[in-house]
């Protein structure tokens, strides 16, 4: 089956770049996508990229997808207190009957220090 | 446009009851997806209903089922409920339009089972 890896933890200064790696296994996966979770909140979409793409930038962030090794990368610019959080790292792939599941990492926990 | 709805959003049970979740789609988004997340097992797909019907299902007991209605509300049951089943149940919907596929997430639902 589909194995999503993450770091768990990652710890940064306010202002410097963050950068949370991912490992995916499936090579049929369609669309990566980063997910961001607050204490207490669901998943809030942050960005996605399909896998034809190599790279997606948006805003302070920038998605670099290596399908060869199957390492997808979210790099957040100038990171802000806000934005420490649980960074989680999917993977959509078909699971057959014209349905997709989201397969999920575990998570990263970010924290930015002030 | 407003986002993806869940009630409740906390839930109290005891074991052996039984407990029914609802999640509302954005409108005209017709594919609900439901997980579980919980700390040891992190997020875990359960089902997918598109127009009513289940398309793919996710490796959790009988007990746990789904139902999707006309306008795309869907709720899920789980009966007999176990100490196990304390988590957060968030629910799913996606817009597809070419390659642009988005995941949107409710607030989900917090079930603490005593």
């Amino acid at each position: 089956g589909e194995d999503v890896e993450q770091s768990l933890f990652l710890s940064v200064r306010e202002g410097d770049s963050s950068v949370i790696n991912c490992t995916y296994t499936d090579s049929s996966s369609t669309y990566l996508y980063w997910y961001k979770q607050e204490p207490g909140a669901g998943l809030q979409l942050l960005t996605y990229i399909f896998s034809n793409m190599d790279m997606k930038q948006d805003q302070r962030l920038t998605v670099l997808l290596n399908k060869k090794d199957k390492h997808l990368s979210l790099r957040i610019a100038d990171t802000q207190t806000g934005d420490s959080a649980i960074y989680f790292c999917a993977e959509r792939a078909y699971s057959g009957a014209g349905s997709y599941q989201l397969t999920f990492g575990k998570g990263t926990k970010l924290s930015v220090i002030p | 446009k407003a986002g993806v709805t869940q009630t409740p959003r906390y839930l109290i049970k005891t074991r052996g009851q039984q407990v029914t979740l609802s999640c509302s789609p954005i409108s005209g988004h017709r594919s609900v997806s439901w997980y579980q997340q919980t700390p040891g097992q992190g997020l875990q797909f359960l089902f997918e209903y598109f127009s009513e019907t289940q398309r793919n299902k996710g490796n959790f007991p009988g007990r746990f089922s789904g139902r999707q209605f006309s306008n795309s509300r869907s709720e899920m049951n789980v009966s007999t409920l176990e100490l196990g089943d304390s988590a957060l149940y968030l629910c799913a919907t996606q817009r597809q339009a070419g390659e642009v596929n988005e995941q949107f997430f409710g607030p989900g639902t917090r079930l603490t089972v005593l």
